[in-house]
């Protein structure tokens, strides 16, 4: 079974202060996802990355960073916390280990919830 | 326009009822199809994908009309277990990325 973890299942933080989110998977996934979802919002991508240092922007970047060192762990980053970014933040892999069908399936790790004070 | 959409439910069914959930989506490129499911805070766990010819896995039944741009699940002799919020989930144009719906809340009464 894939296995995707998160560092920390609940975290309250103070505005300003820098937040680090850890996910890692052992499925050898290339593709790896940051998510952040918010009631009647739905899931929304802030960035992902397709191979180890490569990072691409989704749909709400701003405010995040990301960093891929190793193919099997990706980093979210919030370099000044604000409470607009109290949140649940889903991570997750894909990848052609599951074969050329399952290959977009992603996996999702159980979330942290964050709490910006 | 958003590009996945679903009806956001709740939907109140009795146990052993049929209930089906529609959602449609705008990109007429995408080419892979799924439902998840999500149960309350926790995390979405792929429920099947959805095929051209619809597929079945036990109770549950995805179809897809790509001509209406629109899939359903179709969810038969309801479970107590199956109250949870089902997310309807479309591939993006660009390869792995995937665009979620907001979800159809289910809620499943004895």
């Amino acid at each position: 079974d894939v296995k995707v973890t998160q560092s920390s299942r609940y975290l309250v933080k103070r505005t300003g202060e820098k937040v680090f989110l850890e996910c890692v998977q052992d499925m050898d996934h290339e593709n790896m996802f940051w998510y952040r979802q918010d009631p009647g919002l739905g899931l929304r991508l802030i960035y992902f990355s397709y191979d180890v240092k490569m990072k691409e922007k989704g749909d709400i970047p701003e405010g995040y960073s990301v960093s891929r060192e190793k193919k099997e762990r990706f980093s979210l980053i919030l370099e000044s916390a604000s409470t607009n970014q109290t949140s649940m933040y889903l991570c997750a892999s894909s990848g052609i280990a599951g074969g050329p069908i399952q290959q977009e399936t992603q996996y999702f790790g159980p979330g942290t919830r964050l709490l910006v004070l | 326009r958003k590009e996945v959409e679903q009806d956001p439910g709740p939907f109140n069914v009795p146990e052993g009822a049929t209930v089906a959930f529609n959602c449609t989506y705008s990109n007429s490129a995408s080419q892979s199809f799924f439902w998840y499911r999500q149960d309350c805070r926790k995390e979405p766990k792929l429920l099947m994908s959805v095929y051209s010819s619809g597929n079945e896995d036990g109770r549950f039944t995805a179809q897809l009309n790509r001509a209406s741009q629109y899939i359903s699940l179709l969810i038969r002799d309801s479970k107590l277990s199956d109250s949870a919020t089902y997310l309807c989930v479309v591939n993006k144009w660009a390869g792995n990325m995937l665009t979620f719906g907001g979800g159809t809340r289910l809620m499943v009464k004895p």
